[in-house]
């Protein structure tokens, strides 16, 4: 089956740590999009690639870090510098001219 | 599962009657809306979407309708059932820009 598969489903990270959180897709899709949700405030845009090797920041790029090397994969890493990283997140991905997103099932990560 | 919307508006309607959702847009250059569901501990899924050039687009038991002269945007849920409970989101986008989210509405089904 065809899907957006995010990795892990919950995430635990102690203060002043790095972490990574995983985005795999297997739809041929050309953009793929990271947002942050948190209660009360809907999905906010982090970063987003069109192509490989290219990535653009969103509205709250601070204290992220991404990487584009493959079509099928768009990792998101949060860094020490994000001040409060405790957040639901969402991959998404589409085809370039199309409209509709396909997202994950999201990576809940908590700061202990 | 996890909290997506702590602080979100309510709506809390019978079961078989209907709903109605709103939103209110951001930007009048914006061309392309769709509206999300989002249940607990999930992604959003794709419910609908209308083009700007268009005012009303049915689908199964929901309907979009876009007022552009206000930029309002809503969502109507004919027969509401339990399974419709959830956070509904509309977003926006103008071209080949990253989709906006509003901030959502739960909408909570009584049995």
């Amino acid at each position: 089956d065809g899907g957006i598969t995010q990795s892990p489903k919950y995430l635990f990270r102690k203060e002043g740590q790095n972490v990574t959180l995983s985005c795999e897709q297997n739809l041929n899709h050309d953009a793929m999009y990271w947002y942050r949700q948190d209660p009360g405030q809907g999905l906010r845009l982090i970063y987003y690639s069109q192509i490989v090797n290219d990535f653009q920041k969103g509205d709250i790029a601070e204290g992220y870090s991404v990487s584009r090397e493959k079509k099928e994969s768009f990792p998101l890493t949060v860094t020490s510098a994000q001040k409060n990283p405790t957040a639901f997140y969402l991959c998404a991905s589409k085809i370039q001219g199309s409209d509709g997103y396909t997202f994950g099932s999201g990576t809940r990560l908590t700061v202990v | 599962g996890e909290s997506v919307g702590l602080h979100l508006p309510t709506l809390s309607v019978q079961e078989g009657d209907n709903s109605i959702i709103n939103c209110a847009y951001s930007n009048s250059a914006s061309d392309y809306f769709i509206w999300y569901k989002q249940e607990s501990g999930k992604g959003p899924q794709f419910i609908i979407d209308i083009r700007s050039n268009m005012d009303k687009r049915q689908g199964q038991r929901v309907t979009v309708l876009l007022n552009k002269t206000v930029k309002h945007l809503s969502l109507q849920i004919a027969a509401t059932q339990p399974g419709d409970s959830a956070v509904y989101f509309c977003a926006e986008t103008r071209g080949n820009t990253p989709l906006v989210f509003g901030k959502g509405t739960r909408l909570s089904v009584i049995a």
